[in-house]
């Protein structure tokens, strides 16, 4: 089945560690996302690719940095976590044509220790 | 700008009993519409959509219907499982931007046998 696969499931780092949570996709899809969600929170997003064009979102934080090397995979790198960057990281895709919905990954639970 | 708004959880029902949650949207142009699930520890899975007005969108007895008179989506459900217990969000998708989401804060369903 084509899917959006994220590893790990669950990612345990230190304090100021700098950390990279991965994505997969075998939909061929043209955008990925990048979601922070805190507990009982919804997802709020970070940012996304369409292709290889980055677009930030004007609130996230500079320490959250992303890469597309390909379609298929892209990475949500933390440069120095802090204890408030403990969440789960969800990462989507979409194909960007109107009105289709985003699929999404399992996500990463991140710990701050 | 746009936004979501939900009825505030936990929505707490015993097993078979009939489902509201409500949605409402502000939009400016004309947005679909879409519900997911999130399971405990899991990321998120559309459960049905609806791209225009009179629209209803239905999936695994859920069922939702557009109505742009009253800029709602409700979800409605009328026997209720326990194993639907979960969290839904109700989320639009702006009619330009690559696919991009706006949440509502999310419900939780408790269903208890």
């Amino acid at each position: 089945d084509a899917m959006v696969i994220q590893n790990p499931r669950y990612q345990v780092t230190q304090f100021g560690k700098p950390v990279t949570l991965s994505c997969s996709q075998t939909l061929n899809h043209n955008v990925m996302y990048w979601y922070q969600q805190k507990s009982s929170q919804a997802p709020k997003l970070l940012f996304h690719y369409y292709d290889k064009d980055f677009n930030n979102e004007a609130d996230t934080p500079d320490n959250f940095q992303s890469r597309r090397p390909n379609t298929s995979f892209c990475f949500l790198d933390i440069r120095s976590p802090g204890l408030g960057d403990a969440a789960m990281y969800l990462c989507a895709t979409a194909t960007g044509i109107p009105n289709q919905p985003q699929h999404f990954g399992d996500g990463t639970r991140l710990s701050i220790l | 700008g746009d936004s979501v708004t939900q009825m505030e959880g936990p929505v707490t029902l015993s097993e078979e009993a009939f489902l509201t949650i409500n949605c409402t949207y502000t939009a400016t142009g004309y947005p679909s519409l879409f519900w997911y699930v999130q399971y405990p520890g899991e990321g998120l899975q559309l459960l049905l959509k609806a791209t225009k007005a009179d629209d209803k969108g239905s999936n695994k007895g859920f069922e939702a219907t557009y109505r742009k008179e009253t800029t709602s989506f409700h979800l409605e459900k009328g026997s209720v499982q326990v194993s639907d217990s979960a969290v839904y969000f109700c989320a639009l998708s702006e009619s330009g931007g690559y696919n991009k989401l706006i949440f509502g804060a999310g419900t939780r369903l408790a269903v208890h046998p």
